[in-house]
């Protein structure tokens, strides 16, 4: 899997997008970019993933650059139940074997301040 | 749907008592895990299963046993607790063996004494 890197942490005004950036310049060809994140004493929840078109879905909007190297995750109203660990992961779509287990870095600890 | 759930949310125990993890999924999903977190390390596999009946060891099984006879239930045994053990353990599924879009069950914070 292609390493990924975050900024440790950020804040973000309530009621403000947050833009939540991450670099994964090694990245192969299909490698996909998933987000997921982690509420405080709760197990992680998947947010949302692409290949290299932007998608969008209930809960965010991803932005990958033309040349993959880079992706942007935005909440576009953040609230302060959306304060979280949020983890970059770069992993191919179907992984063939079941001991591979998604691994999850030291992520961005985004803080929503009323 | 109640999703991924487990029990108990909490648990205290003594070294070399064994205990039983709770973990049930009602979405049909073939893929379930367990998973380990501890401070600054991460999440690690500690088991899996791609279906009923069938099982194998993650990257940390020592310690643990598992179980998969329906594709609902996927039970952690720790055979004799031991102070390492102390964590918060994750139950996680997906639909089938390499989705990435796993659904993971609020945990299970385990305390060794």
């Amino acid at each position: 899997d292609a390493k990924t890197t975050q900024p440790p942490s950020m804040d973000c005004a309530e009621g403000r997008a947050a833009n939540l950036p991450c670099n994964h310049s090694t990245i192969s060809g299909n490698e996909y970019v998933y987000w997921y994140r982690q509420i405080h004493s709760q197990g992680p929840q998947y947010i949302i993933h692409g290949l290299k078109n932007n998608e969008t879905n209930e809960m965010a909007s991803l932005i990958i650059t033309e040349d993959r190297k880079s992706s942007t995750l935005i909440l576009p109203h953040a609230t302060l139940r959306d304060t979280a660990v949020y983890y970059c992961i770069v992993r191919v779509a179907i992984v063939n074997s079941g001991n591979t287990p998604l691994v999850f870095g030291k992520g961005t600890r985004l803080s929503v301040i009323a | 749907n109640a999703g991924v759930t487990q029990t108990p949310k909490f648990q205290v125990l003594k070294t070399g008592q064994s205990m039983t993890l709770q973990c049930a999924q009602d979405m049909n999903h073939e893929y379930m895990s367990w998973y380990r977190q501890d401070p600054g390390m991460g999440l690690r596999l500690i088991h899996y299963s791609v279906g009923a009946g069938i099982t194998d060891q993650g990257e940390v099984p020592n310690g643990y046993n598992v179980s998969r006879s329906t594709t609902e239930d996927f039970p952690l045994r720790l055979l004799s607790a031991a102070p390492s053990q102390t964590s918060v353990y994750f139950c996680a599924s997906t639909r089938r063996l390499g989705y990435n879009e796993q659904f993971f069950g609020p945990g299970t914070r385990l305390t060794v004494l």
